[in-house]
């Protein structure tokens, strides 16, 4: 079984910042991982995912994450927010034997608030 | 593609009523996810298929849930009866199996449920 750890449940942001979220995952076998936004009132939206290759991904709106196998992380980054990117932000695992379709096992979410 | 149809997007019932949540995955998709998002226990998956067979219906909380898929266009989530802890916004979702440029779900708006 696969699990997801969100460390951060609220993180403020100066817009025009960096902002770091962070996802740990726990594992007995190759995973394939993934970040969603939610916007309010909306369904989950895939930003990225890693499933194998080049550990640094990139993603929609100008977001990118970085596989850490070592470490078991998979941290999402974007180098400036803006105030759109005020969201909640989940972390997925999946286990990588299970042709892409089986559950996800997601995070308990970070929300992501975009201060001016 | 119109994505990933839910209806209705918001169900208010009284407690011991039939509640019905429908959803129609993308045309295509041969695998169909039910997750239940609440502040308390986050995003939890109830039941998946993969082309229209239940697979793993761990995730359902009691026998007052059951879902069906009579066909790769349709399912339906059930709970008869409900209770007020029901109350949750329920996700759809959908993918393409043995696709990894696909891989990575498509969720619906999502049905917010209120049991009074």
């Amino acid at each position: 079984a696969q699990s997801v750890t969100q460390l951060d449940s609220q993180v403020p942001v100066f817009e025009e910042a960096p902002v770091e979220l962070r996802c740990n995952y726990s594992s007995s076998v190759s995973v394939y991982l993934f970040w969603y936004v939610q916007y309010p009132n909306q369904g989950l939206q895939l930003l990225l995912k890693y499933l194998s290759g080049s550990t640094l991904v990139k993603g929609i709106n100008g977001f990118e994450a970085e596989f850490n196998k070592s470490q078991t992380s998979f941290h999402l980054r974007k180098p400036s927010v803006h105030i759109s990117d005020t969201a909640e932000y989940f972390c997925a695992v999946s286990a990588g034997s299970g042709g892409g379709a089986d559950g996800l096992t997601f995070g308990k979410g970070t929300h992501l608030i975009i201060q001016p | 593609d119109a994505g990933v149809i839910q209806s209705p997007r918001h169900e208010v019932t009284e407690m011991g009523q039939e509640v019905t949540l429908r959803c129609k995955p993308i045309s295509g998709h041969n695998s169909l996810f039910w997750y239940r998002q609440t502040m308390m226990r986050g995003l939890e998956l109830l039941i998946y298929f993969n082309n229209n067979v239940p697979i793993d219906d761990s995730g359902m909380p009691e026998d007052r849930f059951s879902a069906k898929m009579p066909n790769a266009s349709f399912s339906t989530l059930k709970i008869q009866p409900s209770e007020p802890r029901d109350s949750a916004v329920y996700f759809c979702a959908s993918s393409l199996r043995h696709s990894p440029a696909n891989y990575g779900y498509t969720f619906g708006s999502g049905t917010r449920l209120t049991v009074v």
